[in-house]
């Protein structure tokens, strides 16, 4: 079956614009996650959406970053007045559940960011 | 303090020999899993094995086996006969369990880079 997807692959863009980087989770998977990674800070994780159930931002680094997921499916993050340290691989992931610890997530090809 | 701690920045493995990944984690929860992904030069974060806190046994899948010390902390990751499509970062991470505010989100190494040689 289709795995997660992303896009773009690749963003280049310049300082000071908004990007917006898509994810389309496993069909049926009620649980999504947005992580970045980057040289510097390894694999970080940004935000958490679970079916209807407000989202945990707690990872997010700034208010210039947000997320939002409609209809429980496809999600968007969204960053505002990019900087150059915001220029990173950004991977989203899905899980069919939350509750068990087996649940495996399965990672997208990840969205390349980078912010001239 | 780390969670995750992956002591092996890179490693090499002659093909065909076997190869053990180091991974150790800090949790004050009884209730854990741990995961091990691998990462090619593509990018793409694919999911190899999991290891559940109150499983009794080592979790083994195909080429790939967990070496689950929970006295220790340590779940390494043994690859036998190593190919040169193993060729890849590894990641180890962990998730703890969901407690209010925390929603599984992974925990991640900084990781290991493998290099197979023929």
């Amino acid at each position: 079956g289709a795995g997660v997807s992303q896009s773009p692959s690749n963003k280049v863009t310049e300082k000071g614009k908004d990007v917006e980087l898509r994810c389309d989770p496993i069909s049926g998977h009620t649980a999504l996650y947005w992580y970045r990674q980057s040289l510097g800070q390894g694999l970080e994780f940004l935000i958490y959406f679970q079916g209807n159930s407000a989202p945990d931002k707690s990872g997010l680094p700034s208010d210039r970053f947000s997320a939002e997921r409609t209809g429980g499916s496809v999600s968007t993050l969204t960053i505002q007045r990019t900087q150059q340290e915001d220029s990173a691989v950004y991977l989203c992931a899905s899980t069919p559940k939350v509750g068990g610890g087996a649940d495996t997530q399965y990672f997208g090809p990840g969205t390349r960011l980078t912010v001239l | 303090a780390q969670k995750i701690t992956q002591t092996q920045p890179g490693m090499f493995v002659q093909e065909k020999e076997a190869v053990t990944l180091d991974c150790t984690y800090d949790t004050s929860d009884p209730s854990y899993g741990l995961f091990w992904y691998k990462q090619p030069s593509s990018g793409e974060m694919i999911f190899l094995i999991y290891q559940g806190s109150y499983d009794q046994q080592n979790a083994t899948e195909g080429r790939y086996s967990l070496n689950f010390q929970k006295a220790r902390k340590s779940a390494n990751l043994v690859i036998s006969a190593s190919q040169l499509g193993d060729s890849a970062m590894y990641f180890c991470a962990m998730r703890e369990r969901n407690y209010g505010g925390s929603q599984g989100n992974l925990i991640f190494g900084k990781g290991t880079k493998l290099s197979v040689k023929p």
